[in-house]
């Protein structure tokens, strides 16, 4: 699987859109980008994932380069209940595994 | 909501005891996973199974064991407890799903068990 890398933390305002960047340059045409979050230690939650369109659904938006070289994680009011690590992973579907980063701590403030 | 339990969620125990951590789904999964992680470090995954009678190792070596005898039972155990054994261990499950018009294996996590060995 690609490997991606994301920025270590990032503010937010509360109210506002909080933009996440993911980088995966060696990304395979056949390969999803997956984005999940993890809240004070809580088991991961799924968020999103796309192939080559963008997607949007209830928590978050998910915006692909053409290239697919790179993505953007929108949550477009953070709340501060969406303080939390956010981890861009980057797998082939069928091998259903997913290999952890860092991710990106996101902190919401009032 | 997914419906994936882990227990206990947390226990506290002494050096050399045999201790099963329970994990348990209802979604009917075939998929399911073992996590480790360390506070505020990565997870990695240390144990996975694609069906009954079916486990395999992860990325990460482990002195635990597994096993899966039923669909929504994927119990791990450590037969002689250690302090670096101490960690919080998360479980997973997947199937496979229709999501935003594309085929998924969306994992679903359980809420962890935090393993403090003394």
């Amino acid at each position: 699987d690609a490997k991606t890398t994301q920025p270590t933390s990032m503010d937010c305002a509360e109210g506002r859109a909080a933009n996440l960047p993911c980088n995966h340059s060696t990304i395979s045409g056949n390969e999803y980008v997956y984005w999940y979050r993890q809240i004070h230690s809580q088991g991961p939650q799924y968020i999103i994932h796309g192939l080559k369109n963008n997607e949007t659904n209830e928590m978050a938006s998910l915006i692909i380069t053409e290239d697919r070289k790179s993505s953007t994680l929108i949550l477009p009011h953070a709340t501060l209940r969406d303080t939390a690590v956010y981890y861009c992973i980057v797998r082939v579907d069928n091998t259903d595994k997913l290999i952890f980063g860092t991710g990106t701590r996101l902190q919401v403030f009032p | 909501e997914a419906d994936i339990y882990q227990t206990p969620r947390y226990l506290v125990i002494g050096t050399g005891k045999k201790i099963t951590l329970e994990c348990s789904q209802t979604m009917g999964h075939d998929k399911m996973y073992w996590y480790q992680q360390d506070p505020g470090m990565e997870l990695h995954l240390i144990h996975y199974s694609y069906g009954v009678n079916s486990t395999e190792k992860g990325d990460l070596s482990s002195e635990s064991t597994v096993s899966r005898i039923r669909t929504e039972h994927f119990p791990l155990t450590l037969e002689s407890a250690r302090p670096s054994h101490t960690s919080q261990y998360l479980c997973a499950s997947s199937g496979l799903t229709a999501l935003a018009g594309s085929p998924s294996y969306e994992q679903y996590f359980g809420p962890g068990t935090r393993l403090t060995v003394t």
